[in-house]
């Protein structure tokens, strides 16, 4: 089946550093979300995007949905503590179901 | 806000016991989904269902079976459970696609199930 790459697998950060990660798809999708999961509870949506080149911010959070339509993007600009978790995208095809990536777990540093 | 909540946040069952997992959504959304999430596998796909009484069999079934007797209500069921269901079991729920394009899935807590 379709398979969704995150990079980096996980990153370490000092608190007021910006982040970059990425999702890569060998498919095309129509619809990108973007989740944060903290240690023993559900993923939380944090940002949606259903159109190619669309850039969609969330506070410090901002998502890009790649004009290939195979790829989206997360930065968050400042770190602070809380933003300690594991971040997953989840891609969706024509009429399929949604595809989740592996997740980039990301560690704050003060 | 959407709230979609599980009925348990630890469960510990043994080997051949017959498993229920509840999972409740209050936003009207016609869809719900089962998720097993395992380190280093990502969410798996158990089951969906797009309406009542209406299930879909997902990626990874075998071994479960689901029930949506009501529109808000969607149960996991392990017939008869065994250690490699141990796992992390996620609810999602999600308005009703729209042509081709699927909105987004809001989940809950999840349930951290062992089976010894």
């Amino acid at each position: 089946g379709q398979q969704l790459n995150q990079s980096p697998q996980s990153m370490f950060i000092q608190e007021g550093e910006d982040v970059s990660m990425n999702c890569t798809s060998s498919s095309i999708f129509n619809t990108w979300l973007w989740y944060k999961q903290d240690p023993g509870e559900g993923p939380v949506l944090l940002i949606a995007l259903y159109k190619a080149g669309e850039l969609t911010s969330n506070g410090r959070l901002t998502a890009q949905f790649g004009i290939t339509r195979k790829d989206s993007f997360l930065n968050i600009s400042a770190s602070i503590p809380s933003d300690v978790g594991i971040y997953f995208c989840a891609g969706q095809n024509y009429g399929q179901n949604f595809v989740f990536g592996p997740g980039t777990r990301l560690s704050v540093l003060p | 806000d959407v709230k979609v909540t599980q009925s348990s946040r630890y469960l510990v069952k043994r080997t051949g016991e017959k498993v229920f997992l509840e999972c409740v959504q209050d936003m009207d959304h016609e869809n719900m989904f089962w998720y097993r999430q395992d380190p280093g596998l990502g969410l798996r796909l158990i089951y969906f269902s797009y309406d009542v009484k209406m299930k879909e069999k997902g990626d990874i079934p075998e071994g479960y079976s689901v029930s949506r007797e009501k529109k808000e209500r969607f149960s996991l069921i392990l017939e008869s459970a065994s250690t490699n269901q141990t796992s992390m079991y996620l609810c999602a729920s999600s308005l009703l696609w729209q042509g081709a394009s699927a909105y987004e899935q809001y989940f809950g807590p999840g349930t951290r199930l062992t089976v010894t």
